[in-house]
């Protein structure tokens, strides 16, 4: 089906081990975008990508990683997993810089014992 | 001062009534502007562009006023699935986003 998916969908892990969330969009959009969002927090930007092999750093990039080798691709690594990394994690893609409608996937629910 | 601000509500109307929502922002350069809606563990998808003129969409209506940088949502005649978190959203022309925390509305019977 064509759109913007994620998964897992839910994820438990415990402290210190390295967790992959996946992302995968199917419009060819030229961006993709990972967020958290938290309570009190809204929405926030962790690492985006302009291109393929294009990433750059959001408002809160520490302790992740991101990597983008194909367009539809783009994978956020939690490389030691803490507890205040628990969070909802929002992918999201859109067709070109500026442009205000951004897509998102339906979030991936990580919690960090 | 926080980029996009907004009142968290939550704003609890009836059925029929009209609600306003009010965003500020900081950046005096930002180019373009928009409303979000995300329900409740969902993902937040746009409402509609806030363009200079003003702008309707059926029974929603957005404002934006450069000089005093606010942004503003009405809502008539709200209906129950109008229920939602409302994301004011700001682009300052580069290549990102900036949302607000957003604004709750909840519709009653």
């Amino acid at each position: 089906d064509a759109g913007i998916t994620q998964s897992p969908r839910y994820k438990i892990t415990e402290t210190g081990r390295q967790v992959t969330l996946m992302c995968h969009q199917t419009w060819s959009h030229s961006y993709m975008f990972w967020y958290r969002q938290d309570l009190g927090h809204g929405l926030r930007l962790i690492y985006y990508s302009a291109a393929a092999d294009i990433t750059d750093k959001g408002e809160v990039p520490d302790g992740y990683v991101v990597s983008r080798s194909k367009t539809e691709n783009f994978p956020l690594t939690l490389e030691s997993a803490t507890r205040s990394q628990t969070s909802v994690y929002f992918c999201a893609s859109s067709a070109g810089k500026g442009n205000g409608e951004q897509y998102f996937g339906p979030g991936t629910r990580l919690t960090v014992t | 001062r926080k980029e996009v601000e907004q009142d968290p509500g939550p704003f609890n109307v009836p059925e029929g009534a009209t609600v306003a929502f009010n965003c500020t922002y900081s950046n005096s350069a930002s180019q373009s502007f928009f409303w979000y809606r995300q329900d409740c563990r969902k993902e937040p998808k746009l409402l509609m562009s806030v363009y200079s003129s003003g702008n309707e969409d059926g029974r929603f209506t957005a404002q934006l006023n450069r000089a005093s940088q606010y942004i503003s949502l009405l809502i008539r005649d709200s209906k129950l699935s109008d229920s939602a978190t409302y994301l004011c959203v700001v682009d300052s022309g580069y290549s990102t986003l900036t949302f607000g925390k957003g604004t709750m509305l909840l519709v009653s019977p």
